[in-house]
């Protein structure tokens, strides 16, 4: 596809279960980025790849919080023992490296823990 | 510590006029800012960026200004028009010249346009 794609749209799970959250950039983009947004808030960064390792991860909450970019294309957010405070719309991003490039965003997993 | 805030958690415009959302931040090494639109349901839209090297950028209806003495930015539209009916969130980044960088958002500010 043309865009960022992240699957699945919506996620309901019970506390302490454990959910995967998928992306799959543009296509050639080797910038990756996860943010969370809580209601009425903006996006939060929690993780950045370049390429297949993680540039930048202090943005991860806790040690619950995991990312993977195995071949440098699609990611996946992993979050053990789920908690209700992870309930957000979990965003995937992607860029092209280089000056005054512009993040795409996909249209987020909203997650929900019940 | 919210390093990028804008303080108008909504707006309302007549069609046709001006819309002026407001940014302030408080890092000094940000230096690369871009504007973000969101409708319900979707993931954040790029909207339009400027470096700290200009103090304006203009395309089509849509023009940012960078005040950064007083760490200020503001995003004009004009005129306004309905399906500019969103969220708009102010994001910052420091190191522009070092390719990419993490992105720290505003709260958003939701403008509605009335016809």
């Amino acid at each position: 596809g043309a865009g960022v794609s992240q699957t699945p749209s919506n996620k309901v799970t019970e506390k302490g279960k454990y959910v995967e959250l998928r992306c799959d950039p543009i296509s050639g983009h080797t910038a990756l980025y996860w943010y969370r947004q809580s209601l009425g808030q903006g996006p939060e960064f929690l993780i950045y790849f370049q390429g297949t390792g993680a540039a930048d991860d202090s943005g991860l909450p806790n040690d619950r919080f995991f990312a993977v970019r195995p071949e440098g294309s699609v990611s996946t957010l992993k979050i053990q023992r789920t908690e209700r405070g992870d309930s957000a719309v979990y965003l995937c991003a992607s860029k092209l490296s280089g000056l005054g490039t512009e993040a795409f965003f996909g249209q987020g997993t909203r997650l929900t823990v019940v | 510590d919210q390093q990028v805030k804008q303080n108008s958690p909504s707006l309302s415009v007549q069609e046709g006029r001006i819309s002026i959302l407001n940014c302030d931040y408080t890092n000094s090494m940000f230096d690369y800012f871009l504007w973000y639109k969101k409708y319900p349901a979707e993931g954040p839209t790029f909207l339009i960026s400027i470096s700290s090297i200009k103090d304006k950028n203009e395309d089509g209806r849509f023009t940012v200004f960078l005040n950064k003495s007083a760490k200020h930015l503001s995003l004009h539209i004009v005129p306004s028009q309905p399906g500019d009916s969103a969220v708009y969130f102010c994001a910052a980044s420091a190191g522009f010249g070092q390719g990419a960088q993490k992105l720290v958002f505003g709260q958003g500010t939701r403008l509605t346009i009335n016809p």
